[in-house]
């Protein structure tokens, strides 16, 4: 059975960056697409960006200038970093992985996420 | 973008009632429409891929039908579990876009 789990600070200061680590268990980081989707309280779901196993990304437009996505198939994970975050980035980030090797392929698996507070 | 749309954005039913979510977007989309439910405090489930494929280990009372632009989340009999929000999505192409979702709340 396919785990992912998110770790990283819940809490961060505005304008510093944001960094998150998704660890993938049960499974392999290869030949699959992964991605990071966050939900700040009480709202809807945003996707933030995927990369494939090789190191191929692509980002939301709305985040891009700001987001870097990367990935450690040594380690099994992969990572997200938001630079000058605002309270406006206060989220549950989640990472995901997409089925069936595609990047079109849908969310199969997600990790449970975790909070991230942007407040001094 | 692709804007995705949900209506209603809430809903109150009954255990045993048959519910139906609509979802529409911008532009056609074909059949890359997916289905989630979340629960309060989890992260989505997968329902329905492909606008009307059931994921592997979702029960049969679920069920999704449309194409192009205009798609539909059928549930034919509420459990008490349904009882959570629902969101629909595109992965057409990128940015992969989400609508708004529907609460799914008790009558």
């Amino acid at each position: 059975q396919v785990q992912l789990q998110e770790s990283g600070p819940g809490l961060v200061k505005p304008s510093e960056t944001l960094s998150l680590t998704c660890n993938v268990s049960g499974g392999s980081t290869r030949s699959y697409y992964w991605s990071w989707v966050r939900q700040p309280p009480g709202k809807g779901l945003e996707w933030i960006g995927y990369i494939y196993y090789s190191g191929s990304t692509n980002y939301n437009p709305s985040l891009k200038s700001r987001v870097t996505i990367s990935v450690d198939t040594s380690r099994n994970q992969f990572s997200l970093t938001l630079s000058s975050v605002t309270a406006a980035d206060t989220a549950v980030y989640y990472c995901a992985r997409h089925a069936a090797f595609l990047q079109t392929g849908p969310f199969d698996y997600w990790g449970q996420g975790t909070l991230v507070t942007v407040s001094s | 973008d692709i804007q995705m749309t949900q209506s209603p954005s809430s809903l109150s039913a009954s255990v045993g009632d048959r519910v139906t979510i609509s979802c529409r977007a911008s532009q056609s989309i074909s059949d890359y429409l997916n289905w989630y439910r979340q629960k309060p405090g989890k992260a989505p489930n997968l329902l329905i891929h492909a606008a009307s494929s059931l994921q592997s280990g979702v029960p049969s009372r679920f069920s999704g039908s449309g194409s192009g632009t205009d798609f539909t989340l059928t549930i034919s009999s509420l459990q008490p579990e349904d009882f959570a929000t629902y969101y629909c999505q595109q992965n057409y192409s990128p940015p992969y876009t989400f609508g708004g979702g529907t609460k799914v709340e008790i009558k």
